[in-house]
Formats: C-alpha cells, sequence, structure tokens
C-alpha cells in the first residue's frame, strides 16, 4: 500500500510550459523531500520542506508543503528538456530518518 | 567527490542461484539504506543501518533475503535462492545523523544501483 499518491503518474509537454505534480499522504511526516531520478542513476535530493505552508523555490522550481504536512506539490515555469526525468517525493520519518518513497510521475519535455 | 558505489551495476542470473550486491557508502556516513525499484510498486525500502547495527529490515523478505554490514566501507545484500519476482534496480543510500535523529534536512545520498534479472 502506497502511503504516499503522485499524480499524474505521466506528464508530456511542450518546452516552455508550465506544470504541477502532486503528492498526497495518508500521514504526517517530519518533512518532505523531493527528488529526481534520470535513467540509469540514484534519486537526487532537490528540496526539503519542513513547516506546514512552507514554499521553496529552487530557480524555476517551487515547491509547497500543504498546512497539515500531509501533502506537497512540484510547479515547474517554463519546462525545458533539460527537465525531463522521474520526480519523487518522499516522506521522511524515525531516528534514522527512513523515507517512504512516493509513487513517482515521469516527466516528458519535448523540444 | 564523495559517491556512493555499487557493485555489479548489472547481474544476470538463473532462479535459484545466489546474487550478493555490495555498496561503499560515503565515508564517516553513519546510516546505510537499501530500496528495491520496480515498475509496479516503485522504490520500496528493503532494510537500513545505523552505525552499522540493522534497525529495521521488515521490508524484504526474510526467508530469502539477508542485509549486513561486515565493516563500515561496506553493506551487503544477499538473495539465496533468487526468483524471477526479484527482477528489479536495487539502490543503497547512505546518509548522516546524529544522536536524536538529525536535522531535519537531513539527505541520503543514492548510488547508481544494481540491476538485477533473474531468468
Amino acid at each position: 500500500t502506497q502511503l504516499l499518491e503522485q499524480s499524474p503518474q505521466f506528464l508530456s509537454i511542450q518546452e516552455g510550459e508550465n506544470l504541477t505534480v502532486y503528492c498526497n499522504s495518508s500521514s504526517v511526516f517530519s518533512s518532505l523531500q523531493w527528488y529526481r531520478q534520470e535513467p540509469g542513476e540514484g534519486p537526487v535530493l532537490l528540496v526539503t520542506v519542513v513547516t506546514g505552508g512552507e514554499v521553496k523555490k529552487l530557480k524555476r522550481l517551487t515547491f509547497q508543503f500543504g498546512d497539515a504536512r500531509k501533502d506537497s506539490s512540484l510547479h515547474i515555469t517554463a519546462a525545458q528538456t533539460g527537465d525531463t526525468g522521474l520526480y519523487l517525493c518522499a516522506g521522511v520519518k524515525g531516528s534514522a530518518r527512513q523515507l517512504t518513497f512516493g509513487s513517482g510521475t515521469q516527466l516528458t519535455v519535448l523540444p | 567527490d564523495a559517491r556512493v558505489t555499487q557493485t555489479p551495476r548489472h547481474k544476470v542470473t538463473e532462479m535459484g542461484q545466489e546474487v550478493t550486491m555490495r555498496c561503499q557508502p560515503i565515508l564517516g556516513h553513519n546510516t546505510v539504506f537499501w530500496y528495491r525499484q520496480t515498475m509496479m510498486q516503485g522504490l520500496e525500502l528493503l532494510a537500513y543501518f545505523r552505525n552499522r547495527a540493522p534497525l529495521d529490515d521488515s521490508g524484504m523478505p526474510k526467508d530469502r533475503f539477508s542485509a549486513e554490514m561486515p565493516d563500515a566501507t561496506l553493506a551487503t545484500l544477499k538473495i539465496q535462492p533468487s526468483e524471477p519476482r526479484d527482477s528489479a534496480v536495487y539502490f543503497c543510500a547512505s546518509g548522516l545523523v546524529g544522536l536524536a535523529g538529525g536535522p531535519l534536512t537531513y539527505e541520503q545520498y543514492f548510488g547508481p544501483g544494481t540491476r538485477l534479472t533473474v531468468t
């Protein structure tokens, strides 16, 4: 059973368009992370959000943590072909900071 | 440039054979995690260690999977006997947490993965 559901599962857009990916949880986590994974590689951390309502920006990427700390969104402005990849949200919990990953969103940005 | 390394990168084996995957965590990190990634299940946490001690391995089938850390520079994941349903990419990740769990912005660093195919 996936504790973290992501939508959409697949997204194909043209370069220059905007997009939003959603991550919804049935649980409250101490923090939530977003990763990007490219083919043949492991996930790479993009951002960690900790406080309910928090908004973080990373160039053209905007991350938001819901007030109840159970949902999050990733918004990309003016997508580029280099943004293509698998985007994963992950809930952080426990003394070892173990991760529970979402189902993933495969983004393809077409030139 | 510190990074997590995993060997082998690819492994093809027949059902019933033993498979051993190895991971070298980043020097100085005190937590090590094993994950499995498939199209159907996504990324699943199998087991993790803190200061080489196993904390939780409830995510993996106990009858055939085993995870160990013989020393601080080596973590192993063994499958015996392997089955076709074990085909997946297996990732190792390492990180650093303090005694109280560490900062909430703690990061895990992932290796490149071992792609396992069991025929």
